[in-house]
């Protein structure tokens, strides 16, 4: 498909397990960002990749939160340890540059920790 | 930081008639608000954005506004239609750097009634 592609779609996991969330962003966009949408609550930023540079990690809320983006392309979101407060919705977006362009989001992830 | 405010969080229509949702922004260098619509179970889908070199922009039943003055800006919709029933998110870039690295609005839940 042409736009963001995320998975997987839900994932139920257990308290303090760890948990690996994955990101295909469209084709040729260097530009890669990881939001989370809790229950009733808006759009929270995380992190974002620009081409090769050092990522943007002002967003994540705590040190069980890491991303790593291989090849330029494909991103894993990866939650250790998790809790109950990280249950949500963890979006992915993408966008052909950092600058004048616009980013373009994925269904998301629902994440449902029990 | 910078702080997004969305009124109102719910609103409610008649087909056919007009719908606006208002935002305001807290940082002076923010240069770019987009508008992002969500249905259910689905991630954010961008309908309109504006640039702070403009004051108005229009898509067919669309339309934005920007005061940058007193930084607020607005979403129109005219002729509402029961698809447009969602969530819609406003969101400014703060600092005026990254298109992608946004902070929303809480949302405004739009019900148009047949």
């Amino acid at each position: 498909g042409a736009g963001v592609s995320q998975s997987p779609s839900n994932k139920v996991t257990e308290k303090g397990k760890d948990v690996e969330l994955r990101c295909d962003p469209i084709s040729g966009h260097t530009a890669l960002y990881w939001y989370r949408q809790s229950l009733g609550q808006g759009l929270e930023f995380l992190i974002y990749f620009q081409g090769n540079s050092a990522p943007d990690k002002s967003g994540l809320p705590s040190d069980r939160f890491s991303a790593e983006r291989t090849g330029g392309s494909v991103s894993t979101l990866t939650i250790q340890r998790t809790q109950q407060e990280d249950s949500a919705v963890y979006l992915c977006a993408s966008s052909a540059d950092r600058g004048g362009n616009t980013i373009y989001f994925g269904e998301g992830s629902w994440l449902t920790v029990v | 930081g910078e702080n997004v405010e969305q009124h109102p969080s719910t609103l409610s229509v008649q087909e056919g008639d007009s719908a606006v949702i208002k935002c305001t922004y807290s940082d002076s260098a923010s240069n770019y608000f987009p508008w992002y619509k969500q249905e259910l179970g689905k991630g954010p889908q961008l309908i309109i954005d504006i640039r702070s070199n403009v004051g108005e922009k229009k898509d067919q039943r669309i339309a934005v506004t920007l005061n940058k003055t007193a930084k607020h800006f607005s979403l129109h919709i005219t002729e509402t239609q029961p698809e447009d029933s969602a969530v819609y998110f406003c969101a400014a870039n703060p600092g005026g750097t990254s298109y992608g690295k946004l902070t929303f609005g809480q949302g405004t839940i739009l019900t148009v009634h047949p």
